[in-house]
């Protein structure tokens, strides 16, 4: 059974700053990995999908990473900005998508 | 295109009336996904249609849900009767096929008393 962990669970930082968010999952037979972000009273919105043969997307000041041998991905955001406040969630696709609990990240000016 | 649109965005309801959520899919999209949220379970699917057919309906909690899909434009999902333990935010979902990406709507927030 799948399962998708995200660390941490909630980030502050500063505005300027390159931050990670971590993913990792635990049966590596996936079709792609999907980052979304998700603000608060709002629906989900799609950031970056890796197929499972590539290694990386890049998407403005986004990168996201995937290794799936090791059964990890990481979000990349660089220059964070104050309107990047959100809860960043991950999602592994092997038939169903199965979500991570997120990540609360606040970007203070 | 207007995106996902889902109806109501808001309910609540007594236990045990029966509640019917809507939902419209991206047009030219063929599969539909329904998710619930809650702060103690996260994102969960409930069940997932293509081209119209239900393909995987393991996260159906119990007999009280049911989810239909008449056409490629319409969905619903109804809980008959409510429980307390339901309240939570229900979203739709669609994609171009089953494994790409999914656009959700806004969500519809049920509480019920």
């Amino acid at each position: 059974k799948q399962e998708v962990t995200q660390i941490p669970a909630a980030l502050s930082v500063p505005e300027g700053e390159n931050l990670v968010l971590n993913c990792s999952f635990t049966d590596s037979a996936i079709y792609n990995l999907q980052w979304f972000r998700q603000d608060p009273g709002k629906g989900l919105t799609s950031l970056l999908l890796i197929q499972s043969s590539q290694r990386e997307q890049t998407s403005g000041r986004l990168n996201a990473s995937l290794d799936k041998s090791s059964g990890r991905s990481t979000l990349y955001i660089a220059a964070s900005q104050p309107g990047d406040s959100a809860t960043y969630l991950c999602a592994a696709q092997g038939g169903k998508l199965i979500f991570g609990q997120g990540t609360e990240l606040s970007v203070k000016p | 295109d207007a995106g996902v649109i889902q109806s109501p965005r808001h309910e609540v309801t007594e236990m045990g009336q029966e509640v019917t959520l809507r939902c419209k899919p991206i047009s030219g999209h063929n599969s539909l996904f329904w998710y619930r949220q809650t702060m103690m379970r996260g994102l969960e699917l409930l069940i997932y249609f293509n081209n119209n057919v239900p393909i995987d309906d393991s996260g159906m909690p119990e007999d009280r849900f049911s989810a239909k899909m008449p056409n490629a434009s319409f969905s619903t999902l109804k809980i008959q009767p409510s429980e307390p333990r339901d309240s939570a935010v229900y979203f739709c979902a669609s994609s171009f096929s089953g494994e790409g990406t999914q656009y959700f709507g806004p969500g519809t927030r049920l509480l019920v008393l």
